[in-house]
C-alpha cells in the first residue's frame, strides 16, 4: 500500500531556517499536506500544495514537491521557538474512500 | 465554527471498565475519522465512517472495541472492556467533500489512561 516516510527527529536554532522531508509512495497522489502537532493538542492543517505545482509559498513557509523524485519538503525561514512541534507529511489521491495517508511525524526542536 | 469537539479531554478508568469517546465533527462535515496516537506506534486510523456509515474498520484492533455514528453530528468509539494497553490519545477528525480523500481536520484529543 501507500506509504510515507518522515525523518523523526530535527533540531535547529533560534533564527535559522528549518527542512523537514517526506518521501512518498503513491505515483496517483494528487494533494500533499503539512499538518503541525503542538504539545497536547491535535493536528492543526498548515499547508497543502496540489500535485500539478513545484512550490507553494506562505508567509514563512515554503513548500516544495518534485514529484519525479516523489518528495516533499517543508521550509521554515526564521524559526522560532513556538514552531517546536511535530510535523506531519500526509498525501492522498483525492478520489474514492481512501482517505489521507500520514507518515510518522518529524519532531522540530528549536533551540534558543 | 467550533471546530471537531471531543469530550472528554482526559480519562482515567480501570482495567476492565467500559470506556466510551465522544465527537462532534464539524458542521456539513461528510466524513468523520478516529485515530489513536501512542509513542510506539504513532498515528493509526482506527475506523472511518462517509456520510454515517463506516467504510473501514481494519484498524480496529480488536473486537473490544466498537465504534457508531447515529447521525452527522455525533460519533462514539467504545472499548470494552479496556485494558492498560489501551492507553493512548484518541483523536477524531473530520472531512468535508463526498469522499474521504479531503484534508482533514482534528478535534484536540482525549487521553485515555488504563490502569
Amino acid at each position: 500500500g501507500e506509504d510515507v516516510e518522515q525523518s523523526l527527529f530535527l533540531s535547529v536554532r533560534e533564527g535559522d531556517s528549518s527542512v523537514i522531508n517526506c518521501t512518498y509512495t503513491d505515483s496517483s497522489s494528487t494533494y500533499l499536506y503539512w499538518y503541525k502537532q503542538e504539545p497536547g493538542a491535535g493536528l492543526q492543517l498548515l499547508t497543502y500544495i496540489f500535485s500539478n505545482m513545484d512550490m507553494k509559498q506562505d508567509q514563512r513557509l515554503t513548500v516544495l514537491l518534485n514529484k519525479k523524485d516523489k518528495h516533499l519538503s517543508l521550509r521554515i525561514a526564521d524559526t522560532q521557538t513556538g514552531d517546536s512541534a511535530i510535523y506531519f507529511c500526509a498525501e492522498t489521491a483525492y478520489s474514492g474512500n481512501t482517505p489521507l495517508v500520514f507518515g510518522k511525524g518529524t519532531r522540530l526542536s528549536v533551540i534558543a | 465554527d467550533a471546530g471537531v469537539i471531543q469530550s472528554p479531554r482526559h480519562e482515567v478508568t480501570e482495567m476492565g471498565q467500559e470506556v466510551t469517546l465522544r465527537c462532534k465533527p464539524i458542521s456539513g462535515h461528510n466524513s468523520l475519522f478516529w485515530y489513536r496516537q501512542t509513542m510506539m506506534r504513532g498515528l493509526e486510523l482506527l475506523i472511518y465512517f462517509n456520510n454515517n456509515v463506516p467504510i473501514d474498520d481494519s484498524g480496529m484492533p480488536e473486537d473490544r472495541f466498537s465504534a457508531k455514528m447515529p447521525n452527522a453530528s455525533f460519533s462514539t468509539l467504545k472499548i470494552q472492556p479496556s485494558e492498560p494497553r489501551d492507553s493512548a490519545v484518541y483523536f477524531c477528525a473530520s472531512s468535508p467533500g463526498s469522499v474521504a480523500g479531503y484534508e482533514q481536520y482534528f478535534g484536540p484529543g482525549t487521553r485515555l489512561t488504563v490502569t
